[in-house]
């Protein structure tokens, strides 16, 4: 089945450390994804990851991936105020049949500190 | 800015009446999702097309339409509006067709239903 999973709400310091949690149900080949929402836009996209690797790096974003437990973590170094906003997590099977359809959690709202 | 347009911006119409809703790709993407996101449901996809074909369908109740024309712009109908139907209603785009291609999402269009 499908279902992706994420803690509603993290409080962080400005220059601390965020880390967003997600897990999700899907054991077939999936693609993961981290979506950002500031108030009033659109999601925007900032990283993913796919399912047979562990980690990815991107500037201030580390995201982690452990296989065994289907939890995925994004990790926001040196966390500012403007990462305030709600992220998403995002599943995708790469079953061609099944279209490219995303299957989202409901959302982790950051608020960033001074 | 993601490439990706949407119109209107707001809408606001009362119970039983219809709606379009429309969308433009980024320049080259050959698929056009719609995902709607509402405070009891969270974000959940109802439908995409490829080049003018039918790819998935998600939970998109009968009384919503969608179809993507040959210049690959697409529109959403909405009829026999409920007040449950207010909601934000989120395209996307991407180059292909099934999982692995990254989604591109518009600002959406906010639907209010009196």
């Amino acid at each position: 089945g499908e279902d992706v999973e994420q803690s509603l709400f993290l409080s962080v310091r400005e220059g601390d450390s965020s880390v967003i949690n997600c897990t999700y149900t899907d054991s077939s080949s999936t693609y993961l994804y981290w979506y950002k929402q500031e108030p009033g836009a659109g999601l925007q996209l900032l990283t993913y990851i796919f399912s047979n690797m562990d980690m990815k790096q991107d500037q201030r974003l580390t995201v982690l991936l452990n296989k065994k437990d289907k939890h995925l973590s994004l990790r926001i170094a040196d966390t500012q105020t403007g990462d305030s906003a709600i992220y998403f997590c995002a599943e995708s099977r790469i079953i061609k049949a099944a279209g490219n359809k995303l299957t989202f959690g409901g959302g982790t709202r950051v608020l960033v500190k001074p | 800015d993601s490439g990706v347009t949407q119109t209107p911006k707001h809408l606001i119409t009362a119970t039983g009446q219809r709606v379009t809703l429309r969308c433009s790709p980024r320049s080259g993407d050959l698929s056009v999702y719609w995902y709607q996101q509402s405070l009891d449901q969270g974000l959940q996809f109802l439908i995409q097309y490829y080049n003018g074909e039918e790819r998935a369908k998600g939970n998109i109740l009968e009384r919503f339409s969608a179809q993507q024309f040959p210049d690959l712009h697409s529109e959403l109908n909405l009829s026999s509006l409920e007040l449950g139907d207010s909601a934000l209603y989120f395209c996307a785009s991407s180059v292909g067709n099934y999982g692995g291609n990254e989604q591109f999402f518009g600002p959406g269009t906010r639907l209010t239903v009196l």
